[in-house]
């Protein structure tokens, strides 16, 4: 069965950097892939999306790629402000799932004034 | 104007008892789902209905049951709790199935 993966740790960086976070998955590639956001205690906000044939999304700060060989997509987000702050969950859909979206366990960003 | 909201809020119950947590969307959208979120923050889902239709019931024990009266509201019923249902549960909807879901600000059930 489908599998995806993102760092459980959390990911701590100080603001004006770049944060970037993985998402890796197994098998074969999905349709597409999204990117979203949740604060604690809120539930999950859409981010980006991205299709199986597109390398790369932008959207002002945010920057996703998705690359089908190495089973990866990398999220960006250039200039992180504390405001970043959050947990970022990345969900895959396939094709043969009949529109079911699988959740990443999702990544804690901190971003330290 | 809320797009997906969900009631109650919070909701702290004994086992055995029986709940429903409710949901309506106000965006126009066909498909609504029902997520749950466990203390691990691991979402997974639970249901889909399509236009009142039911597409998607994962493996969830039976004494889960929604209810769809119409495609603006997704219900779920919770028979006989049992401690390990504590968790956050999310009801969210989508414009086509699997496209980009719009979540509600989640429904925190605590089992005692």
């Amino acid at each position: 069965s489908q599998k995806i993966e993102q760092n459980s740790e959390a990911l701590n960086i100080q603001e004006g950097k770049t944060a970037t976070l993985t998402c890796n998955y197994t098998n074969y590639s999905p349709a597409y892939l999204q990117w979203y956001r949740q604060d604690p205690g809120r539930g999950p906000v859409f981010l980006l999306l991205i299709r199986e044939n597109e390398k790369e999304k932008r959207k002002e700060r945010l920057k996703v790629t998705f690359d089908t060989t190495l089973k990866q997509s990398l999220f960006h987000i250039t200039a992180s402000q504390p405001a970043d702050s959050a947990t970022y969950l990345c969900a895959l859909e396939w094709n043969n799932q009949g529109g079911k979206l699988i959740f990443g366990q999702g990544t804690e960003l901190s971003v330290k004034p | 104007d809320t797009a997906v909201s969900q009631t109650p809020k919070y909701l702290v119950t004994q086992m055995g008892n029986d709940k429903s947590i409710k949901c309506e969307q106000n965006l126009g959208h066909d498909t609504m789902y029902w997520y749950k979120q466990d203390s691990k923050k691991f979402l997974k889902i639970m249901f889909s209905y399509n236009n009142k239709e039911l597409i998607i019931n994962e493996t969830v024990p039976n004494r889960f049951s929604p209810k769809s009266p119409d495609k603006a509201h997704l219900n779920l019923h919770i028979n006989s709790l049992e401690l390990g249902d504590s968790a956050v549960y999310f009801c969210a909807s989508s414009q086509v199935r699997g496209n980009t879901i719009y979540f509600g600000e989640g429904s925190w059930l605590t089992v005692v």
